[in-house]
């Protein structure tokens, strides 16, 4: 059990420019969920997956946000045309299934100037 | 939806002391699972105690324990022997698999700990 990685651990981008994260989840984790956190809050749902399938998305997510989990093992989350609002902690978790804990990442700050 | 709510951002113990926070949600679900967590400045959640909510015995993970109350829907954290580490913000969350596998998280308690 090596842990969830997560890559970058910080990028800064102008405001406009697209950035995508890696999620490298436990590896006998079927479930796999994105988070985003601003300072002082919790954690904010944005996705999860099953296997490769993406099953929820949050209402909150617009449309410049996409994640994919092409092959039910590693995520991307990509971030088109990011706007300074979009600066937080981008948060990765796995778990294995029904009523499992998550377990979480160090995250990908990122920093829209 | 289902809203999980902590009352005291922050607290503070004594260390060797005791001190317990509070959690409380909201839900129509009779099955789910509740979790607290912890995030030193580091910022990796880490998990401290996880409660099956048609499991009426109180989990306890060490010097953590719980005081579940299934129909007052209250969720309280005991930190008994406090330590310097245990120093972080402290999370509670919900997580029903009947209306969206989602982890929902309340706002957080900020708690110091003081030599």
């Amino acid at each position: 059990d090596t842990g969830v990685s997560q890559d970058p651990r910080h990028k800064i981008t102008k405001r406009g420019q697209n950035v995508t994260f890696r999620c490298d989840p436990i590896s006998e984790h079927n479930r796999l969920y994105w988070y985003r956190q601003t300072l002082g809050q919790g954690p904010e749902f944005l996705t999860y997956f099953q296997n490769e399938a993406q099953l929820e998305k949050s209402r909150l997510l617009s449309d410049r946000f996409s994640a994919e989990r092409p092959k039910g093992s590693f995520s991307t989350l990509e971030i088109q045309r990011t706007e300074q609002g979009d600066s937080a902690m981008y948060l990765c978790a796995s778990s294995l299934g029904r009523g499992s804990p998550l377990h979480f990442g160090n995250g990908t700050r990122l920093t829209v100037t | 939806a289902q809203t999980v709510t902590q009352s005291q951002p922050e607290m503070s113990v004594q260390e060797a002391e005791t001190v317990t926070l509070s959690c409380t949600y909201d839900t129509s679900e009779s099955d789910y699972y509740l979790f607290w967590y912890k995030q030193p400045p580091s910022r990796q959640m880490i998990l401290v105690i996880r409660q099956e909510a048609y499991k009426q015995q109180n989990a306890t993970e060490n010097r953590f324990s719980v005081n579940f109350q299934k129909a007052a829907k209250s969720f309280s954290l005991k930190i008994s022997d406090s330590q310097l580490g245990d120093a972080a913000m402290y999370f509670c969350a919900y997580l029903s698999e009947t209306s969206g596998s989602r982890l929902t998280f309340g706002e957080g308690t900020q708690l110091t700990v003081n030599p």
